[in-house]
């Protein structure tokens, strides 16, 4: 298995809402990370988790809640969130930096 | 800080023609560097990596210190070379930050 799966791939919440997305990978790799992508724009770094322990926050708001239940596993909680968080989110992993990163697919969010 | 400039916001050649996409970088200790692509509806994936100067699908990138650039080229573009290039950055040694241009449109023309 060589690909990072993201569920869901499309999800619309209002902003009281409380959901989840998803990530998985079973290559192995040791560092995963959560992504941010607005139309037109590069991925913003959100989150690094380095073996299972949150080693880079980008000053995130609050309303985005990351875990990492195990080395395979990677969620992000939402809630309150607003509009403007409507976005398409990435997941990815990598074995060390230098060889590169693989990307999931992405869930697209809508928030209204 | 790591900062990565892609000046060409939008790319078009014909095919057959040779093709460069420009990108220079700011980062004061040793860059590992990369090119990711992006087809229309499909996932970013991983085009080159600087550590390996490999050639994938027809395109080198050499990292030049000096100039700080790392400039993505092709001899003959290809339609199906159609896409979003990005240029990214990562500090060599273990930092897992990952930085990414503002990317470069690439058509390329029948």
């Amino acid at each position: 298995d060589t690909e990072v799966t993201q569920t869901p791939k499309h999800l619309v919440m209002g902003m009281t809402n409380k959901k989840s997305l998803k990530c998985e990978q079973h290559m192995g790799h040791r560092a995963m990370y959560w992504y941010k992508q607005k139309a037109k724009k590069p991925p913003e770094l959100m989150f690094v988790y380095s073996y299972e322990k949150l080693s880079i926050n980008e000053s995130v708001p609050s309303r985005f809640s990351p875990e990492c239940p195990n080395s395979s596993l990677l969620n992000l909680h939402l809630h309150a969130l607003q509009p403007e968080d409507s976005a398409l989110y990435l997941c990815a992993s990598s074995l060390r930096s230098y060889y590169g990163y693989t990307f999931g697919s992405g869930t697209r969010l809508t928030v209204v | 800080a790591q900062r990565v400039t892609q000046p060409e916001k939008l790319l078009s050649v014909f095919k057959g023609a040779p093709v460069e996409l420009k990108c220079n970088y700011s980062y004061s200790g040793s860059p590992e560097l990369f090119w990711y692509v992006q087809y229309s509806r499909q996932r970013l994936q991983l085009l080159l990596r600087h550590i390996s100067r490999e050639s994938i699908k027809g395109f080198t990138a050499d990292l030049n210190k000096g100039e700080t650039s790392f400039h993505l080229k092709k001899p003959f573009a290809q339609e199906e070379d159609s896409a979003m290039y990005y240029c990214a950055l990562t500090a060599q040694g273990g930092s897992e930050k990952l930085v990414f241009g503002k990317g470069t449109k690439l058509t390329v023309n029948p």
